[in-house]
């Protein structure tokens, strides 16, 4: 079965600094990919997907992530945080079994980015 | 950027009663979901709904759960005699596609079961 985990309930960080939020997949055959943000009273809100192709994926607001197939990881990251980052962030896989159709979220990781 | 529009926002119904949550999909999506989030957590999957038929369920959509598109816009979730523990965060996404595509999401029905 396909699932994702992220190992930080939460993450602080300084703004200006540069942040990771950790995901790590287990799925069997090539892995789809996705970074989701939850803002406060929002749903989901996409940031960037990794299908196949470069392992470093670009996505909205600045983020990027790092697709590792040898680790099984596919970390989020910023260089320079801010404020406004806040928020709750979810790494997702999707469902490759014969008939799937569903996207399988990780717990969710909440990022403070301190003033 | 288009958006999903849910009705209510809120919902306060007591146990054992009928709710129907509502939502209006993304009009050139053909992938439709529904989705709940307990207490600002994890985000369990409900059930999945292509073609005008549930495609996949999760164990949670048990025999008091019904989903169903009756005008080809509105795609309606259904809760037949709630429980307690139906107390979440209910949100409905949809995705022009299938399985390469992101997912876009409403912002939700908070239900709450007395």
């Amino acid at each position: 079965a396909q699932s994702v985990a992220q190992p930080e309930d939460q993450v602080n960080v300084a703004e200006g600094n540069p942040l990771t939020v950790k995901c790590t997949y287990s799925v069997s055959g090539n892995p789809y990919l996705f970074w989701y943000v939850q803002y406060p009273n929002r749903g989901l809100q996409f940031l960037l997907k990794y299908i196949t192709g470069d392992n470093l994926v670009k996505g909205s607001y600045g983020f990027e992530a790092e697709f590792n197939k040898s680790q099984t990881s596919f970390h989020l990251k910023k260089p320079s945080a801010l404020v406004s980052d806040s928020a709750l962030y979810f790494c997702a896989v999707r469902d490759m079994a014969p008939g799937g159709f569903k996207t399988i979220f990780g717990a969710g990781t909440r990022l403070f980015v301190k003033a | 950027e288009p958006e999903i529009t849910q009705t209510p926002s809120h919902q306060v119904t007591q146990m054992g009663q009928e709710v129907i949550l509502r939502c209006v999909p993304i009009s050139n999506h053909l992938y439709f979901y529904w989705y709940r989030q307990i207490l600002g957590q994890k985000v369990e999957f409900l059930v999945s709904f292509y073609n005008n038929e549930i495609s996949e369920k999760s164990e949670i959509f048990d025999d008091q759960f019904s989903v169903e598109r009756p005008d080809g816009s509105n795609f309606t979730l259904k809760i037949r005699s709630t429980k307690l523990e139906d107390s979440a965060m209910y949100f409905c996404a949809s995705s022009i596609q299938g399985i390469s595509e992101k997912l876009f999401f409403g912002s939700g029905t908070q239900l709450s079961v007395l």
